[in-house]
């Protein structure tokens, strides 16, 4: 079974900050890895994946996420955080099975605040 | 644009009524989920569907059942609201296996 951990239910940064947002995963074989960000009220929009090639992966709003296969790890990135920002974010998973579309499995959910 | 639009924002429904959550997409995508949002739990996976007529159970599938009778529709239905389904449900669609889910806004329902 493939699982996801996000280990933090909140982060905290200052605008302008660097911030980080941490995601492990666990699946058989290679993973597909997503993030995404959920403004209150409403559905979840997707920001980057991961599938393969460049561990870098560049995204929505100037975000970014580092695919680290030894760590099992796919943290989100942003070297300057905007009050904006603000929100709930997902890291998800699903695992190259060869069948049909299964689904994402999603982590806890992090939420992010951004203090001006 | 791509688009998933689920009918309903929020409702309001009492015990042991049957309720309806209609999903739409006009991406032609094949695969469609419903899930479930609760506050600490994340999102899980009740139904997903890979093509019309077809459905398969996801984690949390009891007390729900689905219906695709057209490529574009997933329906979720609760035979009979309870209050624990109090809860944020969210429609998604994506074509094939590698890309991205596309949501919906999302359907809050309360069981009073």
């Amino acid at each position: 079974a493939q699982s996801v951990a996000q280990p933090e239910d909140q982060v905290n940064v200052a605008e302008g900050n660097p911030l980080t947002v941490k995601c492990t995963y666990s699946v058989s074989g290679n993973p597909y890895l997503f993030w995404y960000v959920q403004y209150p009220n409403r559905g979840l929009q997707f920001l980057l994946k991961y599938i393969t090639g460049d561990n870098l992966v560049k995204g929505s709003y100037g975000f970014e996420a580092e695919f680290n296969k030894s760590q099992t790890s796919f943290h989100l990135k942003k070297p300057s955080a905007l009050v904006s920002d603000s929100a709930l974010y997902f890291c998800a998973v699903r695992g190259i099975s060869g069948g049909g579309a299964d689904g994402l499995t999603f982590g806890k959910g992090t939420h992010l605040i951004i203090q001006p | 644009d791509v688009k998933v639009t689920q009918s309903s924002r929020y409702l309001v429904k009492r015990t042991g009524e049957k309720v309806f959550l209609e999903c739409v997409q006009d991406m032609d995508h094949e695969n469609m989920f419903w899930y479930r949002q609760d506050p600490g739990l994340g999102l899980r996976l009740i139904y997903f569907s890979y093509d019309v007529k077809m459905k398969e159970k996801g984690d949390i599938p009891e007390g729900y059942s689905v219906s695709r009778e057209k490529k574009e529709r997933f329906s979720l239905i609760l035979e009979s609201a309870s209050t624990n389904q109090t809860s944020m449900y969210l429609c998604a669609s994506i074509r094939g296996s590698t890309g991205e889910l596309f949501f919906g806004e999302g359907s809050r329902l309360t069981v009073l």
